[in-house]
């Protein structure tokens, strides 16, 4: 596609419940980032992918958090049991330059009841 | 610990002022130094810089890296209520580290 884009826009659950949250990256991306962010603050990096292998996921704050790449395309971070403090808005980056560069999906706003 | 620390935190101007956003940076391995700018939801690319004294220039907005004194500025001449955004300083170093941001907000 033209660009990142994010499934759904908008998730709305309950404390305990599992949610998944699907990126689909720009074509021939090989690198992929998970960041979430709270209300005043900027991105916050959870996990990163080259290709299909977890390069770092140093950011991912707990092991109730978990996320895929299969076949090095599409990813998806998977919150288990999730808590009120999960709420945020969940953003999806491509890459694939040496430097850096990313390009950022819309998002997920995650909202935990 | 990787830090990257945005000044000032928001800003107030009227239209056709010139504003100078403040980043500084200490981080390991670092790559590059890129600028967003958040409207809504997803940042958008504005400059990536990997070079010291190297001014990158967008229009009325331009950039610049020192690698030494370890900071990036962000420049916007003759300020529009369109430039009204959080603007967005992240370093790449395999991963990415972001600032807070500054939310600029231009009155007409």
């Amino acid at each position: 596609g033209a660009g990142v884009s994010q499934t759904p826009s908008n998730k709305v659950t309950e404390k305990g419940k599992y949610v998944e949250l699907r990126c689909d990256p720009i074509s021939g991306h090989t690198a992929l980032y998970w960041y979430r962010q709270s209300l005043g603050q900027g991105p916050e990096f959870l996990i990163y992918f080259q290709g299909t292998g977890a390069a770092d996921d140093s950011g991912l704050p707990n092991d109730r958090f978990f996320a895929v790449r299969p076949e090095g395309s599409v990813s998806t971070l998977k919150i288990q049991r999730t808590e009120r403090g999960d709420s945020a808005v969940y953003l999806c980056a491509s890459g694939g330059g040496p430097r850096g560069e990313q390009f950022f999906g819309p998002g997920t706003r995650l909202t935990v009841l | 610990e990787d830090k990257v620390v945005q000044s000032p935190l928001s800003l107030v101007v009227h239209e056709g002022d010139t504003v100078t956003l403040n980043c500084s940076y200490e981080v390991t391995n670092f790559r590059s130094l890129l600028w967003y700018k958040q409207e809504k939801k997803a940042p958008t690319f504005l400059f990536m810089l990997t070079s010291s004294g190297i001014e990158k220039k967008s229009g009325r907005l331009s950039s610049i890296l020192d690698k030494k004194e370890l900071f990036s500025i962000l420049n916007i001449t003759a300020t529009q209520t369109g430039d009204s955004a959080v603007y967005l300083c992240a370093v790449a170093k395999g991963d990415m580290r972001f600032g807070a941001g500054t939310r600029l907000t231009v009155k007409p």
